[in-house]
């Protein structure tokens, strides 16, 4: 089946490391997100791709860095410069184009910073 | 940048009750989606409507993108519909941008 595979799900770390969230889509969407979330919050976006070796910062970009070599893969770093780094993550995907910003989420991956 | 605006934020319903959620939005916007986030975190979606009206199942949706809102109709509720939901709207400018809601955090009990 067609969809969003966000990997770990869940992932512990000590302050000051860096961690890398994988996300991979199998819909040949051309655009991907991360996505932010804190408990109680809404969604906030991170950084975002339209098109492969191509990306924008987001409203919150800061201490998170983001690569796209392949049209499937769009994984997430965050970095120890990130402040406060536990959060839900969710990547998302949509197709490219003025009215087919339709979004799907994976499962989201859950980091908790020690 | 675009403001979105949810009401309620919190609702509580008995099952088998009616609702209304709410989303306000500032600016035009090409495109727009209803989400539920189940316990797990999980988004569904649920429906991608930037104008005009759908419906499924107990679920349906309308649009008015002229006034600048958007409602989403439960009918005959159910526990397993408790959880949040988030509007989202998309904005182009050379890009797709999407920017989502407070979210109304809706509780149904037996």
């Amino acid at each position: 089946d067609g969809g969003i595979t966000q990997s770990p799900k869940y992932l512990f770390r000590k302050e000051g490391q860096n961690v890398t969230l994988s996300c991979e889509q199998n819909l040949n969407h051309d655009a991907m997100y991360w996505y932010r979330q804190d408990p109680g919050q809404g969604l906030r976006l991170i950084y975002y791709s339209q098109i492969v070796n191509d990306f924008q910062k987001g409203d919150i970009a800061e201490g998170y860095s983001v690569s796209r070599e392949k049209k499937e893969s769009f994984p997430l770093t965050v970095t120890s410069a990130q402040k406060n780094p536990t959060a839900f993550y969710l990547c998302a995907s949509s197709r490219q184009g003025l009215n087919t910003g339709e979004l799907f989420f994976g499962e989201g991956s859950r980091l908790t910073v020690l | 940048g675009i403001q979105v605006e949810q009401s309620p934020p919190d609702l509580i319903l008995q099952e088998g009750a009616n609702s209304t959620l709410r989303c306000n939005f500032s600016d035009s916007v090409n495109n727009l989606q209803w989400f539920h986030q189940n316990p797990w975190g999980q988004l569904i979606n649920l429906f991608y409507i930037p104008s005009g009206t759908k419906q499924n199942g107990r679920l349906s949706a309308t649009t008015v993108a002229t006034e600048r809102y958007s409602l989403l109709y439960i009918s005959s509720s159910q526990t397993t519909d408790s959880g949040v939901y988030f509007c989202a709207v998309g904005v182009s400018g050379g890009y797709q941008k999407v920017t989502f809601g407070t979210g109304t955090k809706l509780q149904v009990i037996p």
